[in-house]
């Protein structure tokens, strides 16, 4: 079955500053990539995910990068703001656009610390 | 609903005891998943449904785990001689076919005294 790696399992970084998390997973038939934000106690929420048929994808200040060769994607958080504190987690899944069965294999998480 | 809705949203139970959690998926959305997240983890896939039946029941850890969805909306998940170990939050996602996003419910944690 899939395994994720991610690192660091705890990043702090001063408020303004840019903040990179690292996954590499083992699966090359794994084609989907999202990243969840989770705050104590409450639910994973979806912030970006990537397809396997695109290498990069930018939302404001959040971008995902995948290299499939490698099998490795990466999470970019620029101008860090006190409201990015939280815990990280990256996944895979086979799960393309028409959906599919697997469920998503889930990173051990990393929790993001913006100092002020 | 708005979103996806668990409940209870906490839960102890004795050890031995039998427990029941119930997920309310997003209206419309055929596809349900459950997850475990225990302290400190990531979330760890254990079943999914796509309508009424159980499409992948891989990450279920053993047979005192089962999960039902007998009308292709809401699924409870049933532990039976609960044991201390599995204590966690359980989490349950729901999804559209074709629509990759799953949205997740706020939990139900499960604490086995």
């Amino acid at each position: 079955g899939e395994n994720v790696e991610q690192h660091p399992s705890t990043l702090s970084v001063q408020e303004g500053d840019s903040a990179v998390i690292k996954c590499t997973y083992s699966d090359s038939a794994s084609n989907y990539f999202p990243w969840y934000k989770q705050e104590l106690g409450k639910r994973p929420q979806l912030i970006i995910d990537i397809r396997s048929n695109v290498g990069e994808k930018k939302d404001q200040r959040i971008a995902v990068t995948l290299n499939k060769t490698a099998k490795h994607f990466s999470l970019h958080i620029t101008e860090t703001q006190p409201e990015d504190s939280a815990v990280y987690f990256c996944a895979a899944s086979k799960n393309g656009a028409g959906g599919g069965a697997d469920g998503l294999t889930f990173g051990k998480g990393t929790h993001l610390i913006i100092q002020p | 609903g708005a979103g996806v809705s668990q409940t209870p949203s906490n839960k102890v139970t004795e050890k031995g005891k039998y427990v029941e959690l119930r997920c309310d998926p997003i209206s419309g959305h055929t596809a349900l998943y459950w997850y475990r997240q225990s302290l400190g983890q990531g979330p760890e896939f254990l079943i999914y449904f796509q309508g009424t039946g159980a499409a992948d029941d891989s990450g279920l850890p053993n047979d005192r785990f089962f999960a039902v969805r007998p009308e292709g909306s809401v699924s409870t998940l049933k532990i039976q001689r609960t044991e201390r170990g599995d204590s966690a939050v359980y989490l349950c996602a729901s999804k559209t076919a074709g629509n990759t996003e799953a949205f997740f419910g706020q939990g139900t944690r499960l604490t086995v005294v």
